[in-house]
């Protein structure tokens, strides 16, 4: 059974760096047919992506977020980590881990952590 | 970056209802496009993969089509269970984008 599970704090400050960590077990992360993402959704608003690694360090971000975060992945720990910098009261929301899966040429998320919730406040 | 657009932004229909939303992309991704379903509370679910294949598991009444720019999510006889906020995803280019989401009442 394929699950991910995302763990880091529920309450950061203005200014302060978030660390996400994506517990994975069912698959290994050094498979060349998946990969990890990272999405957020604000309270009550639409999903937006993050970030992704697969293959062996392979990654990209969100323009308008790549200059505050960082993808890292752990295959032994089987763990994959966002951090992300300066964090303001808009950064509030729920933060998903997502595994990605290539069907062929397209990839999909096709397993959900539950998500964790993320509040910046001073 | 991709931009994604759905249509419409909300929707309310009956139980029985054929429901259609579409998804439109500011460049050609050929068929490079999924959509999932989020129930409140929940994590998102694949539905559509490849703009038109079936995520295992995924009740048959769901169907997508549509390549290049437009696309589209169909729901044949909208069942209760299938209150959600629905989003497609591009997975052409990076950065990966999603559409604003379309929710569905009844």
């Amino acid at each position: 059974q394929v699950t991910l599970k995302e763990s880091g704090p529920v309450l950061v400050k203005p200014t302060e760096t978030l660390t996400l960590t994506c517990s994975v077990s069912g698959f290994s992360l050094s498979n060349p047919r998946m990969g990890v993402s990272w999405i957020r959704q604000p309270p009550g608003k639409a999903l937006e992506w993050l970030a992704h690694i697969f293959l062996i360090d392979e990654e990209s971000y969100s323009t308008s977020l790549k200059n505050r975060l960082t993808i890292s992945k752990d295959t032994s720990k089987s763990q994959v980590v966002l951090t992300m910098t300066n964090m303001d009261p808009v950064d509030t929301g729920t933060y998903y881990c997502a595994r990605m899966f290539f069907y062929g040429a397209v990839d999909a998320f096709d397993v959900w952590g539950q998500g964790t919730m993320v509040t910046v406040s001073s | 970056d991709i931009q994604m657009t759905q249509s419409p932004s909300s929707l309310s229909a009956s139980v029985g209802d054929r429901v259609t939303i579409t998804c439109r992309t500011s460049q050609n991704i050929a068929s490079y496009l999924n959509w999932f379903q989020q129930k409140p509370g929940k994590a998102p679910q694949l539905l559509i993969y490849a703009a038109s294949s079936l995520q295992s598991g995924v009740p048959s009444r769901f169907s997508g089509s549509g390549s290049g720019t437009d696309f589209t999510l169909a729901i044949n006889s909208l069942q209760p269970e299938d209150i959600a906020t629905y989003y497609c995803q591009q997975s052409y280019g990076t950065p990966r984008t999603f559409g604003g989401g379309t929710k569905v009442e009844i």
